[in-house]
This record gives structure tokens, sequence and C-alpha cells, in this order.
């Protein structure tokens, strides 16, 4: 199947700083979506972005399908950034396959 | 409010127990899914439906079932044959398979 890898594993940021969060995967993939936990386990979705750019307030992604890519920017991260990042991609079974994710904390 | 609810938030179950876990969408989503997370671990598929009475095996299908027998429901059995089921169980539906998805609150099941 698929391997989906997400770097780094582990990030820590003073509030205010920005960062970048990438997310390589080792085939065409039709579908990748972002996803942000927090410290309680909830889900949110930040993104569904393919390919090309998207931004949503302070957060944004871009996809490189054709170098198997994507990169999540955090800018002006703030303490209600903290949680885990995960990338999830989809190929051609309907199935979306994620990363191991990349935790974030954010100090103020 | 439009979502997905899941219940219990917290379970606890004695050995050999079948336990079964509620998802229920107000979304109108076609698809729903159930995913085991591991402590320090991403998600991993159970489960998954594109449509009413019709549903397929994921990764780690067994000692787990499943029904779909209406639209808004998608209710997962841990039965005593799963060997690990002390998990964080996450069920999500999107408006086409593999379309945006979105996560109920999950189930912390522990097992005793």
């Amino acid at each position: 199947g698929i391997q989906v890898e997400q770097s780094p594993p582990d990030l820590i940021l003073q509030e205010g700083a920005n960062s970048t969060l990438r997310c390589n995967f080792s085939d065409s993939v039709n579908n990748l979506q972002w996803f942000h936990q927090n410290p309680w386990g909830q889900l949110i979705n930040l993104f569904y972005i393919p390919s090309g750019t998207k931004q949503n307030g302070r957060l944004s992604a871009t996809t490189v399908a054709t170098e198997r890519y994507s990169l999540l920017y955090i800018s002006s991260s703030q303490t209600t950034d903290s949680g885990v990042y995960f990338c999830a991609v989809e190929v051609n079974d309907y199935k979306l396959s994620f990363g191991a994710g990349t935790t974030v904390t954010v100090r103020a | 409010d439009g979502g997905i609810t899941q219940s219990p938030k917290y379970l606890f179950r004695k050995e050999g127990q079948n336990v079964t876990l509620s998802c229920e969408q107000n979304l109108n989503h076609d698809a729903m899914y159930w995913y085991r997370q591991d402590p320090g671990q991403g998600l991993r598929l159970i489960y998954y439906s594109q449509i009413v009475n019709d549903f397929q095996k994921g990764d780690i299908a067994e000692g787990y079932s499943v029904s779909r027998e209406k639209k808004e429901s998608f209710p997962l059995t841990v039965t005593s044959a799963q060997k690990n089921p002390t998990a964080f169980y996450l069920c999500a539906s999107s408006r086409r398979t593999a379309g945006e998805l979105f996560f109920g609150e999950g189930s912390r099941l522990t097992v005793l």
C-alpha cells in the first residue's frame, strides 16, 4: 500500500513563530487532506487539497502532486495550535491512509 | 447542529465481552467510516460503508463487525475475537466516498 511519511515527528514552537510541516507520499493520489487533533482527541479537517494551494486564516497548505508531497504552514502560532497534525491520502480504493502525525507544542 | 455523535465517550469492559459503539450523523452523508487510534500512532481503517446496506473491510477488520441499516447510523461491535481491543475509536463520515472527512469526538474503550 501507499506509504505516508510526515516530518518532523515533533515540533516545539514559541508563540508567534512560523513553521512548516511536511507530508511525503509514495504514489500518485486522488485526494489529500490535513487534520488537526486537539489534546482531547477531536479531529478537525483543515484542508482538502489534492493539488495547489489553499489558505484558511493563519494556516495554508500546498500540495505538489507531481512531486508527491504536501506542506502545511502555520504562521504566527498560538497555544491553541498545539496538538497533532495528520496528513491523509487516498489512491484509488476510496480509503484514506494516514501518516503518523506531527506533534506540535506551542509555548506561551 | 449538524454533526457526528459517538457514544459512549468512555467504556470499560471485561475481557471476552462484546461491546457496541454507536455512531450517528445528521449531515446526510453517504459514506461512513470507523478508525482505530493507538497511543502515539496514526489512524487505521477498520470498516467503511459507501451506501446503506453495504460495507467493506478496511485494513484491520479482524475481530470487528458493523452494520449499516440506516443512512444515519453505523454501529461498530468489538467482539471477543479482537485480541487487543483497548484503543480510541473514531467514527467519520463524508458526503461521498473519500470526500472531505468529518469526525466524531471518539470513544475510548478500555478492556480490563
